[in-house]
């Protein structure tokens, strides 16, 4: 099936140092939301997105949705540990199913205590 | 705990026996997803109930695949005849409101022999 372009595909960081990585699509999408999944676990929300342009915060994690429609970011400053895991973005494309999330094929962030 | 649930967490069957999973979605979310994720990808979208009705069907839900929600809250998906390929997490997720943000179950393992 369709899925989103997601980079870097893996990052291996040092304790402390800040974290970005991107989406973008090849279409028009009206919601981003970015998840992070633990080995064995199902993916947690994090961040939901839903105009153009739009910055958001979580803590230490901030993401946009891009100008264009067609791409997504997600800092994670400041990082630790327990950031370990993989993250994860999702969309909704216009005309698309109100159901149906695409999703990147993830960002395995790896961090050095 | 009120997140979605699923069971079992972990399943493993042979070649050509019927497996059956349970999703309970968090009270009161009106639409619930299924998803299935292989090693080293993104969930990709099965199918998606608003209540008790079945409104898409993606084209990986294969005429083996059936899933229910006969009274709008629990979901279970059954696999006839499973086959190797169908080795994967299964993910369900529930929403509700406009914003429709997704969250997701801890997954059902399945491992077919």
């Amino acid at each position: 099936g369709q899925q989103l372009n997601q980079s870097p595909q893996s990052m291996f960081i040092q304790e402390g140092e800040d974290v970005s990585m991107n989406c973008t699509s090849s279409s028009i999408f009206n919601t981003w939301l970015w998840y992070k999944q633990d080995p064995g676990e199902g993916p947690v929300l994090l961040i939901a997105l839903y105009k153009a342009g739009e910055l958001t915060s979580n803590g230490r994690l901030t993401a946009q949705f891009g100008i264009t429609r067609k791409d997504s970011f997600l800092n994670i400053s400041a990082s630790i540990p327990s950031d370990v895991g993989i993250y994860f973005c999702a969309g909704r494309n216009y005309g698309g199913s109100q159901g149906n999330l695409i999703f990147g094929k993830g960002t395995k962030l790896s961090v050095k205590p | 705990d009120t997140g979605v649930s699923q069971d079992p967490r972990h399943k493993i069957t042979k070649r050509g026996q019927n497996v059956t999973f349970r999703c309970d979605p968090i009270s009161e979310h009106n639409r619930l997803y299924w998803y299935r994720q292989t090693l080293g990808q993104g969930p990709e979208f099965l199918t998606y109930f608003q209540n008790e009705a079945q409104l898409e069907k993606s084209r990986l839900l294969s005429d083996r695949f059936s899933a229910e929600r006969p009274k709008g809250s629990f979901s279970t998906l059954e696999i006839q005849r499973t086959e190797q390929g169908d080795s994967a997490m299964y993910l369900c997720a529930s929403s509700a409101g406009l914003n429709n943000e997704q969250f997701f179950g801890p997954g059902t393992r399945l491992t077919v022999l």
